[in-house]
């Protein structure tokens, strides 16, 4: 069965610097998305991603975030100056629709801010 | 905008025993809703989906899901669980017009032998 593929698993990062958080998502699917999963908390939204635009995103994904796809199969989160309270997992995720198909979901990049 | 309750933080049950995780829902309409459940250091996976029709709905790994719209609830069911269902579930809802999915706070279950 297709799935998300995430890279790396696991990313470990000095306090102000940028990352990259990678992503494949299913090859047909056409919708994609970044959620966020700080320990202990609930998975939230971050950002969905439509036609090679943004279509939906949170308070959270503000100026220090942005997306691209800069392909036909990945789609990269970037995250600028980090800070510690960025450390979390950060989920991908594709649908082939934007409500009609359930999101198929990465195994997540957990990100640690030092 | 939408909300999603799961009362249950932790639950632990026997192994062979059944199961009922809760799920309640805030929104006006009929939402579209979704369980999925995260083993340790997992991703998330879809366990089921209820989007119209039969309010009785079948899943991966024996589980159901019943939407109940007088109570707003999508309850998660197992008849027997085994060890290997222990993990964190998660119930969410995505509204029609609306991408993003909402999820519960997850409820962690434990099977004890």
């Amino acid at each position: 069965e297709p799935e998300v593929t995430q890279t790396p698993s696991h990313q470990v990062t000095q306090m102000g610097q940028e990352v990259i958080l990678r992503c494949v998502p299913i090859s047909n699917h056409l919708y994609f998305y970044w959620y966020r999963q700080i320990l202990g908390q609930k998975v939230e939204f971050l950002v969905s991603f439509y036609n090679n635009e943004i279509s939906e995103k949170s308070e959270i994904f503000d100026d220090q975030f942005s997306v691209e796809r800069p392909d036909g199969s990945n789609f990269t989160l970037k995250i600028r100056s980090t800070k510690l309270e960025d450390s979390a997992m950060y989920f991908c995720a594709s649908s082939m629709d934007s409500t009609n198909q359930p999101q198929h979901f990465g195994d997540g990049t957990r990100l640690s801010i030092l | 905008a939408q909300s999603v309750t799961q009362p249950d933080i932790h639950i632990t049950v026997s192994e062979g025993a059944s199961l009922e995780l809760r799920c309640n829902y805030s929104y006006g309409a009929t939402p579209y809703l979704f369980w999925y459940v995260q083993s340790p250091g997992q991703g998330l996976q879809l366990l089921l989906k209820y989007f119209s029709g039969d309010t009785l709905v079948q899943g991966i790994k024996g589980f159901e899901a019943e939407f109940k719209r007088s109570q707003s609830s999508f309850n998660l069911r197992k008849p027997s669980v085994h060890w290997s269902d222990a993990a964190e579930y998660f119930c969410a809802v995505v509204v029609f017009g609306n991408e993003k999915l909402t999820f519960g706070t997850g409820t962690r279950l434990t099977i004890i032998p």
